[in-house]
This record gives C-alpha cells, sequence and structure tokens, in this order.
C-alpha cells in the first residue's frame, strides 16, 4: 500500500490542453517534492515545497502543496509533447528525512 | 561525467545467482541512497548511508539484501539467491546534504535487473 496516492495513474491529452495530477495522503510531511522520470532514466527533481499552501511556478507548471501537508497538485498549463513522462511525488517525514515516500506516479502523454 | 552512475545498466540472472551492483555517487556527496523500481510502480526506499555508515537499511525486503559503502563514496549493492521477484530497476542517488528532507538528491540512471 503506497502512503502517497496519486491520481489518476494515466492521463492521456492533446497538445495544448491543461492538467492536473493529484498527490494525497493521510500523513504529514515535513516536505514534498515533484520528480519527473523518462524511459530508461532516473527521476529528476522538479521542485519541493515545505510550507502548507505554498505554490510555486515553473514555466507552465503550477505545484500546490496543501494547507496541511499532506496533499500537493500539480497543473500543466498549455502541455506539449516535451512534457510526456512518468510524474511521481515524494514525501519526507521529520526524523525519517533522508527517506522519501513516493507516490505509485502518474504517466502522462501530450499528443501532438 | 559529472552525475551518478551505475552499473551494470542491465543484469539478467538466473534466479538463485548473486549479483552485485554498483553506485558511483556525485563526487563529495556525504549521502547515498538506493531505491527499488518494480515497473510501473514508484521507487521504493532500501537503504540510506552517510559516508561510510549505513545509518537506515529499514528499506532492505530480505537478508538476502546487502549494501556497503566501505570508503564513503562508490557503493555496492548485492543481491544474494536471487528470485523472480527481484526483477526492478535499482537506483542510486546521492546527496551533498547529510539531511536530504527539502533538498535535491540526484538520481543514477538505474540498473535493470531481470532474473529469468
Amino acid at each position: 500500500t503506497q502512503l502517497l496516492e496519486q491520481s489518476p495513474q494515466f492521463l492521456s491529452i492533446q497538445e495544448g490542453e491543461n492538467l492536473t495530477v493529484y498527490c494525497n495522503s493521510s500523513s504529514v510531511f515535513s516536505s514534498l517534492q515533484w520528480y519527473r522520470q523518462e524511459p530508461g532514466e532516473g527521476p529528476v527533481l522538479l521542485v519541493t515545497v515545505v510550507t502548507g499552501g505554498e505554490v510555486k511556478k515553473l514555466k507552465r507548471l503550477t505545484f500546490q502543496f496543501g494547507d496541511a501537508r499532506k496533499d500537493s497538485s500539480l497543473h500543466i498549463t498549455a502541455a506539449q509533447p516535451g512534457d510526456t513522462g512518468l510524474y511521481l511525488c515524494a514525501g519526507a517525514r521529520g526524523a525519517a528525512g533522508n527517506k522519501l515516500t513516493f507516490g505509485g506516479g502518474t504517466r502522462v502523454l501530450v499528443k501532438p | 561525467g559529472a552525475g551518478v552512475s551505475q552499473s551494470p545498466r542491465y543484469k539478467v540472472a538466473k534466479r538463485g545467482q548473486d549479483v552485485a551492483l554498483r553506485c558511483d555517487p556525485i563526487s563529495g556527496h556525504v549521502s547515498l541512497f538506493w531505491y527499488q523500481q518494480a515497473l510501473g510502480q514508484g521507487p521504493e526506499f532500501l537503504t540510506y548511508f552517510q559516508n561510510e555508515a549505513q545509518l537506515d537499511k529499514s528499506g532492505l525486503p530480505s537478508d538476502r539484501f546487502f549494501a556497503e559503502r566501505p570508503e564513503g563514496s562508490v557503493s555496492t549493492l548485492k543481491i544474494q539467491r536471487t528470485q523472480q521477484e527481484d526483477s526492478a530497476v535499482y537506483l542510486c542517488a546521492s546527496s551533498p546534504y547529510r539531511v536530504s528532507s527539502g533538498n535535491t538528491i540526484y538520481f543514477g540512471e538505474g540498473s535493470w535487473l531481470t532474473v529469468v
């Protein structure tokens, strides 16, 4: 059982559409990170959120950390084929901060 | 290269065979992590080193799994008597920080293990 649940598991959209990926948990995290992983490669960090309610923007990507620090969302505006990949959220908890707990991932396919 | 390097990239092992997976972290990085990623799933934590000390091995699935980092740089993950359920990508990551929470860790490309 994943401590962090991601939804949806798979998303297929047309270029130019918007999408949102959710990451939910019943546990509180001291920080939460979003990664993108492409086939045959390791995950690459996109962003880290630390404060409840925090919103961070990275070009067309908007990340939000829930007020209670239990959930997060990733919103992509005007998706492009280059956004295709596996998006993973990962949380760190307090004293166990050196152990990241990953969600199951959301596979995003952006069709041209 | 300047990134985390893992070898071999691909390994096919017969059931019962022992395997050793190597990780070269980014030079000077204090922390080193091993994660296991099964097909279609997110990575799961295996173990963590701070320099040569293995501070957390709570994620190792059985006593067939053993990891070491004797000189605080290169690490080896060894799996004895491999089973089919060991088939996965084994990811190594490193960080310049002692506490990684909220900080960036850098992943290698992974070692793909298939047990037949």
